[in-house]
């Protein structure tokens, strides 16, 4: 079984400062996806990032990179130049990569607010 | 569609009626998720589909739950004799098949129920 814990809760950020959301979890599998998912208030769920396990370079998509430290099992993720419209819940999720491997596994999520 | 769509946006039903929630995943996307998305239980996994096929239904919380999916496109879940703990909300995804990094899951808008 995998699970995946985001330890904060809430988090908030000056507009065009950076910021870092943690996110760790446990799996006994060596081959697997993460991601970060971002939840507005219009409750879409919007892919921000995604890194394969097997690769040892950080996933970058424009203000949007990812620490990963596959052996402490810890994916955190960080947001340079906070806009307002960054303001959102974020989620962290695993998916194991073998066959009949489907179901996305959850953290509880990270309510981030952008100050202006 | 360009996009996972989801209706109603909103549903508020009394507690004994049934409801029907409706998923149209993207164009070509070969599997289809429900999860739920509640306050205290987070985003928790309820069903799969590749296809038409359902090859784990473990995550239905009960047998007032069913799910159905017909010509590998539109998806419809029903919640027979709604209680109100089943107030949440229910989000669809697809992808273009069931396993393997590519094949990320995008999300729908979601649908809130509320039981009364």
């Amino acid at each position: 079984a995998q699970t995946v814990t985001q330890s904060q809760p809430e988090m908030s950020v000056q507009e065009a400062e950076t910021v870092t959301l943690s996110c760790t979890y446990d799996t006994s599998e060596n081959n697997y996806y993460l991601f970060w998912y971002k939840q507005p208030p219009s409750r879409q769920m919007i892919l921000v990032i995604r890194q394969e396990a097997y690769k040892q370079q950080n996933a970058t998509e424009n203000r949007f990179s990812v620490n990963f430290q596959k052996a402490a099992k810890s994916f955190s993720l960080k947001i340079s130049d906070s806009q307002l419209g960054d303001t959102a819940m974020y989620f962290c999720a695993s998916l194991l990569s073998g066959a009949g491997s489907y179901q996305l596994t959850f953290g509880k999520g990270t309510k981030l607010s952008v100050i202006p | 569609g360009a996009g996972v769509s989801q209706s109603p946006s909103n549903k508020v039903t009394e507690k004994g009626k049934d409801v029907e929630l409706r998923c149209d995943p993207i164009s070509g996307h070969t599997a289809l998720y429900w999860y739920r998305q509640s306050l205290g239980q987070g985003l928790e996994f309820l069903i799969y589909f590749q296809g038409n096929s359902a090859p784990d239904k473990s995550g239905l919380p009960s047998d007032r739950f069913s799910a159905e999916r017909t010509g590998g496109s539109v998806s419809t879940l029903t919640i027979q004799r709604t209680q109100q703990e089943d107030s949440a909300v229910y989000l669809c995804a697809s992808s273009l098949v069931g396993t393997g990094f590519k094949e990320t899951q995008y999300f729908g808008p979601g649908t809130r129920l509320l039981v009364l």
